[in-house]
């Protein structure tokens, strides 16, 4: 069983359209990251959240941090075709970061 | 900064054979890790080094894989002998304080197949 559940597990939308993606555990973490991993490509960091209802923008995609620390939300305004890639979410505890499956985005032109 | 840097980039192999990998981290990360992804999840620890020690490596099999990170910067992971769920990419990432709780850079990773 996963320690971090994230959904949707896929999602195909079209350019333009708004999208939120969600990742959920019954822990709670210190911090939580996402990252954005192309094909062939390794992780790559987009964002850290730490404080419980902190919200972080970096350009169209929106983070926040649930309140209790063990959730958090990806939202992504007006998707481009190079948003297509897997979002991960990752929660950190005492020297342990756990991956949640991701949430495989296709954007089609 | 140069980034975390693999190799191989792929690699095939067939069962019961030996395979290794290796890592460079960004110069200054004291703590690397090594994952392992298999198609269609999450990286999932395999060993944390702090310097050239062993933080955790409580996922690791140890009966077939082992790792090390002489003089505590580079890194090698070896796999002796392989087995078809094996198949996986490899990833090394680094960060720059113990534990990373500010972010890990990863590498592009080794793609291995057994067959």
């Amino acid at each position: 069983t996963q320690l971090l559940e994230q959904s949707p597990q896929f999602l195909s939308i079209q350019e333009g359209e708004n999208l939120t993606v969600y990742c959920n555990s019954s822990s709670v973490f210190s911090s939580l990251q996402w990252y954005r991993q192309e094909p062939g490509e390794g992780p790559v960091l987009l964002v850290t959240v730490v404080t419980g209802g902190e919200v972080k923008k970096l350009k169209r995609l929106t983070f926040q941090f649930g309140d209790a620390r063990k959730d958090s939300s990806l939202h992504i305004t007006a998707a481009q075709p190079g948003d297509t890639g897997l979002y991960l979410c990752a929660g950190y505890n005492n020297n342990d970061m756990r991956f949640g499956a991701g949430t495989r985005l296709t954007v089609k032109p | 900064e140069a980034g975390v840097a693999q190799s191989p980039r792929y690699k095939i192999i067939e069962k019961r054979q030996s395979v290794a990998f290796w890592c460079n981290p960004i110069s200054g990360h004291a703590t690397l890790y090594w994952y392992q992804q298999i198609l269609g999840q999450g990286p999932k620890l395999l060993i944390q080094f702090q310097n050239n020690g062993v933080v955790d490596d409580s996922q690791l099999p140890k009966d077939r894989f082992s790792a090390e990170r002489l003089k505590g910067v580079d890194s090698t992971l070896k796999i002796q002998p392989a087995k078809l769920e094996d198949s996986a990419v490899y990833l090394c990432a680094s960060s720059h304080w113990t534990g990373g709780s500010g972010g890990y850079t990863f590498g592009s990773g080794t793609r291995l197949t057994v067959v």
